[in-house]
């Protein structure tokens, strides 16, 4: 079945780059996503990656997607303490009724000051 | 969040009672998600519903059933509640955003079962 993986941790130092890597089976990944999760919170999204792009920016965020390698970044730059939170990688694919994504594991950001 | 309510946010119960949690959301989307998250596992998928009596089961859905009677509630039952059902509870409903499947999550309901 499809699965998506993360290393579960990350610190960074305050105004440093973070890049969070993630990587995914599903060769027929259509859409991947990035959601965000602060403490006691759900999740939010922050952005999302159409499978024939290779990269995507917006404002402080740039995702990298290397579909070859099925491997799939988050890259924050200038970090700072209020990006502390668990990055969730997750990937979705057409077809079928289900329309449900496969998340992963999550990658929890330390941003010390 | 969005339109959706999630109910109650926090739960404790014995093992062995039923317990049910309801989502309910204020946008008439068609699809809704029920997903429970626990450290090292990330977001795993329990039961899902594609249309109103139409639901379906995700990859964790042993000891739980949903019902969905009208468009804007979902609800997830616990049958016999167990310690291993211990968990922090999401209900998301599929938007479709500029072509993506975009989901969007409720506060949660965090579950402590004695």
């Amino acid at each position: 079945g499809e699965d998506v993986e993360q290393s579960l941790f990350l610190s960074v130092r305050e105004g440093d780059s973070s890049v969070i890597n993630c990587t995914y089976t599903d060769s027929s990944s259509t859409y991947l996503y990035w959601y965000k999760q602060e403490p006691g919170a759900g999740l939010q999204l922050l952005t999302y990656i159409f499978s024939n792009m290779d990269m995507k920016q917006d404002q402080r965020l740039t995702v990298l997607l290397n579909k070859k390698d099925k491997h799939l970044s988050l890259r924050i730059a200038d970090t700072q303490t209020g990006d502390s939170a668990i990055y969730f990688c997750a990937e979705s694919s057409y077809g079928g009724a289900t329309n449900k994504l496969i998340f992963g594991t999550g990658t929890l950001l330390a941003v010390q000051p | 969040d969005a339109g959706i309510t999630q109910s109650p946010r926090h739960k404790v119960t014995e093992t062995g009672t039923p317990v049910t949690l309801r989502c309910h959301q204020t946008e008439n989307h068609r699809y809704m998600y029920w997903y429970r998250q626990d450290p090292g596992h990330g977001l795993r998928l329990i039961h899902y519903s594609y249309g109103v009596k139409d639901t379906d089961k995700g990859e964790v859905s042993d000891g739980y059933s949903v019902s969905r009677s009208k468009t804007e509630d979902f609800l997830l039952t616990l049958e016999s509640a167990t310690s291993s059902q211990t968990s922090v509870y999401f209900c998301a409903i599929l938007g479709t955003g500029t072509g993506a499947n975009v989901l969007t999550f409720g506060a949660g309901s965090r579950l402590t079962v004695l």
